[in-house]
């Protein structure tokens, strides 16, 4: 069965320092990875996505995740957080076949103290 | 936002009364799925649609149905709600292959039973 796990529930950066969310993926076969943002009581937003194209993906605000098959890993990284970063991110991991269902990781509440 | 409408958005019940959630979507999608969200599990799934009248149980399918009689409307009905029950779901649909399976999410119910 696939899976995900976000290894941090919490991360806590300083405005203008680098983020670092993790997130490793078990799996059989290639998977579609994603990260997505929720900001307080509002709805989910992608962020990036890997489709086996480039390893290195570039999405939104900044946010970028790099895919490496050796280690299992797709982990989210922006060089200088924002206020406006404080969120909660899901990584998501999807397979080909099995009627396009995904499977969340837990999530991780970044906080951005000023 | 793939023009995905939930309603009611709030809804505030009691202890074993019926109650149902309509997803409505626009752009004739043919997979479509129900999630709920809780503190510290990220999104599961609850059930979801392969297609008008075709549909099947995800993770925490108990206590929940769910009927898809058009393609644009996905149903959730709690048959007798419960105070575990008490969450903020989500309606998704896929974008599909050409999207690499990726999901995109309505603004969510926020459900409270007492």
């Amino acid at each position: 069965a696939q899976s995900v796990t976000q290894l941090d529930s919490h991360v806590s950066v300083s405005e203008g320092t680098p983020v670092l969310l993790r997130c490793n993926y078990s799996s059989s076969y290639s998977p579609s990875l994603f990260w997505y943002v929720q900001h307080p009581n509002k709805g989910l937003q992608l962020l990036l996505k890997y489709t086996s194209a480039a390893t290195l993906v570039k999405g939104i605000n900044g946010f970028e995740a790099e895919f490496k098959k050796s280690e299992t890993s797709f982990h989210l990284t922006k060089p200088s957080a924002h206020m406006s970063d404080a969120a909660e991110y899901f990584c998501v991991v999807s397979f080909s076949g099995g009627y396009q269902k995904v499977t969340f990781g837990t999530g991780t509440k970044l906080q951005v103290i000023p | 936002d793939a023009g995905i409408t939930q309603s009611p958005r709030h809804k505030v019940t009691e202890t074993g009364t019926p109650v149902t959630l309509r997803c409505h979507q626009t752009e004739n999608h043919r997979y479509m799925y129900w999630y709920r969200q809780d503190p510290g599990h990220g999104l599961r799934l609850i059930h979801y649609s392969y297609g008008v009248k075709d549909t099947d149980k995800g993770e925490v399918s108990d206590g929940y149905s769910v009927s898809r009689s058009k393609t644009e409307d996905f149903l959730l009905t709690l048959e007798s709600a419960t105070s575990s029950q008490t969450s903020v779901y989500f309606c998704a649909i896929s974008l599909g292959t050409s999207g690499g399976y990726e999901q995109f999410f309505g603004p969510g119910t926020r459900l409270t039973v007492l």
